[in-house]
C-alpha cells in the first residue's frame, strides 16, 4: 500500500501527558497537511508544509502543538500537556500541489483524553 | 468555523434510488472536492473539481462546480448499499488566502430500514 500512512491508529492518554504522532505521506508528495476531526463535523485545518518548511498554520494550533518535517519525508504532530479538549482524530494528508492540487488522507490517529 | 454549508445534513437512500446532496458558501471557490467518509477511517477523495461550470463523473457519482463558484453538486445515481457514509465536500479559496482546504459539515447518508 502507498498511500499517506499514519501512527499510532488508537492513542489513549491521560490529561496532562504529552503525545507524538507520526504521519508518512506518499513518497513522491512534497506537501503535506494536518487536520483535526471532532465527532460529527469535518475536518479543520492546523497546519502544512511545503517539503520542510512549514508555510501555515491555524490560529487552532496552540502552543501546546508543535508539528514538524524536518526532512520533508515523514512529519510528527506533538501535543504537549494534553487536555480532554484535545480528543479528535487528527488526520494528515499529501498532495503534489500545483494547480489542480489534490489531497490524500491517511486512516487518522484517534486521541482520546481521560 | 465552518465557512460551507451541507445540505441536507442526512438523508436515508434506498437502494437503486438516485440522490444529491450540494454545498453552498459565502465566499467564492476556486477548487472543489468531495470526499467520503467510512467509520474510524480518513476521507475519499472522489471526484475534484478546478472550473467554475465543470460537470466531472467517476462510476455513479456526478459533481458539479457551480457558475457562481459559490456552489457545488453531488449525485449518486441507483445507489447501493455501500454508498452508506459521511460525504464532505472542501473548497479551497486560492493561493492568496493559502493551501488549506475548507471543509462543509457532512451530509450523512444512511439506508431506509
Amino acid at each position: 500500500d502507498t498511500g499517506v500512512s499514519q501512527d499510532p491508529r488508537h492513542k489513549i492518554t491521560k490529561r496532562g501527558q504529552n503525545v507524538t504522532f507520526r504521519c508518512d505521506p506518499i513518497s513522491e508528495h512534497n506537501r503535506l497537511y494536518w487536520y483535526r476531526q471532532t465527532l460529527g463535523q469535518g475536518p479543520e485545518f492546523l497546519t502544512y508544509f511545503q517539503n520542510e518548511a512549514q508555510l501555515e498554520k491555524s490560529r487552532l494550533l496552540s502552543d501546546r502543538f508543535s508539528a514538524e518535517r524536518p526532512k520533508g519525508s515523514f512529519s510528527t504532530l506533538e501535543i504537549q500537556r494534553t487536555e480532554q479538549g484535545d480528543s479528535a482524530m487528527y488526520l494528515c494528508a499529501s498532495s503534489l500541489g500545483g494547480g489542480q492540487e489534490k489531497l490524500f488522507f491517511g486512516s487518522g490517529t484517534q486521541l482520546s483524553v481521560l | 468555523g465552518q465557512q460551507l454549508n451541507q445540505s441536507p445534513q442526512s438523508m436515508f437512500i434506498q437502494e437503486g434510488e438516485d440522490v444529491s446532496m450540494n454545498c453552498t458558501s459565502s465566499s467564492i471557490f476556486n477548487t472543489w472536492l468531495w470526499y467520503k467518509q467510512d467509520p474510524g477511517e480518513g476521507p475519499v477523495l472522489l471526484i475534484a473539481l478546478y472550473k467554475a461550470g465543470e460537470l466531472t463523473s467517476n462510476g455513479r457519482l456526478t459533481a458539479q462546480f457551480g457558475t457562481t463558484r459559490k456552489d457545488s453538486f453531488l449525485n449518486i445515481s441507483a445507489s447501493i448499499p455501500s454508498d452508506v457514509g459521511i460525504y464532505f465536500c472542501a473548497g479551497r479559496t486560492g493561493e492568496a488566502a493559502g493551501n488549506k482546504l475548507t471543509f462543509g459539515g457532512g451530509t450523512r447518508v444512511l439506508v431506509k430500514p
